[in-house]
């Protein structure tokens, strides 16, 4: 079974400060790993996604994320938070084989302060 | 805007009642997935459609049920309807390019907030 951890309800970070939303799997043979965004109202808007290649994965507004896979992680992180940036942040997995549904984590928030 | 469009924006109804949302999927996009959001339970998946074929199911209850048209939008319906089906109903498409689904990346609507009173 495909499973998500996101260990921090909440995130605050002082605005130009760098932000780190973690996010640990578990998923049986390899992971196609995807960060997702929400803000208030809305629905998720894609940020990244890992397949394979490059570790570190770059993705929409200045967001990257970093795959390891002896940690099982793949923290979310930007160089410096905007208050723009304080939404909902969801990582997901799903098993690189077969049409297997998107796993999510449960999310966290993120709240940038001025 | 993801292009992914879901009707109505709002529902409210009364327990024991019917209802059905609507999405339409991305020009082009083939795979509708529909998604309940809840305070307590996260995001969920409920069910895939693929080119008007169920494709995967999750954990949907028996009183909610799916299709997909031919002309590729999906309709989600919810009966017997009781409190607890209070939520965010969110659809989401893909292409499924190259024929690997499990790399597509997922567009979603703006959601449904169903409340049962």
């Amino acid at each position: 079974a495909q499973s998500v951890a996101q260990p921090e309800d909440q995130v605050n970070v002082a605005e130009g400060n760098p932000l780190t939303v973690k996010c640990t799997y578990s998923v049986s043979g390899n992971p196609y790993l995807f960060w997702y965004v929400q803000y208030p109202n809305r629905g998720l808007q894609f940020l990244l996604k890992y397949i394979t290649g490059d570790n570190l994965v770059k993705g929409s507004y200045g967001f990257e994320a970093e795959f390891n896979k002896s940690q099982t992680s793949f923290h979310l992180k930007k160089p410096s938070a905007l208050v723009s940036d304080s939404a909902l942040y969801f990582c997901a997995v799903r098993r690189n084989s077969g049409n297997t549904p998107l796993v999510f984590g449960k999310g966290t928030r993120l709240s940038v302060i001025a | 805007d993801s292009g992914v469009t879901q009707t109505p924006k709002h529902l409210i109804t009364a327990t024991g009642q019917r209802v059905t949302l609507r999405c339409s999927p991305r020009s082009g996009d083939l795979s509708v997935y529909w998604y309940q959001q809840s305070l307590d339970q996260g995001l969920q998946f409920l069910i895939q459609y693929y080119n008007g074929e169920e494709r995967a199911k999750g954990n949907i209850l028996e009183r909610f049920s799916a299709q997909q048209f031919p002309d590729l939008h999906s309709e989600l319906n919810l009966s017997s309807l009781e409190l607890g089906d209070s939520a965010l109903y969110f659809c989401a498409s893909s292409p499924l390019a190259g024929g690997q689904p499990s790399t597509d990346t997922q567009y979603f609507g703006p959601g449904t907030r169903l409340t049962v009173l």
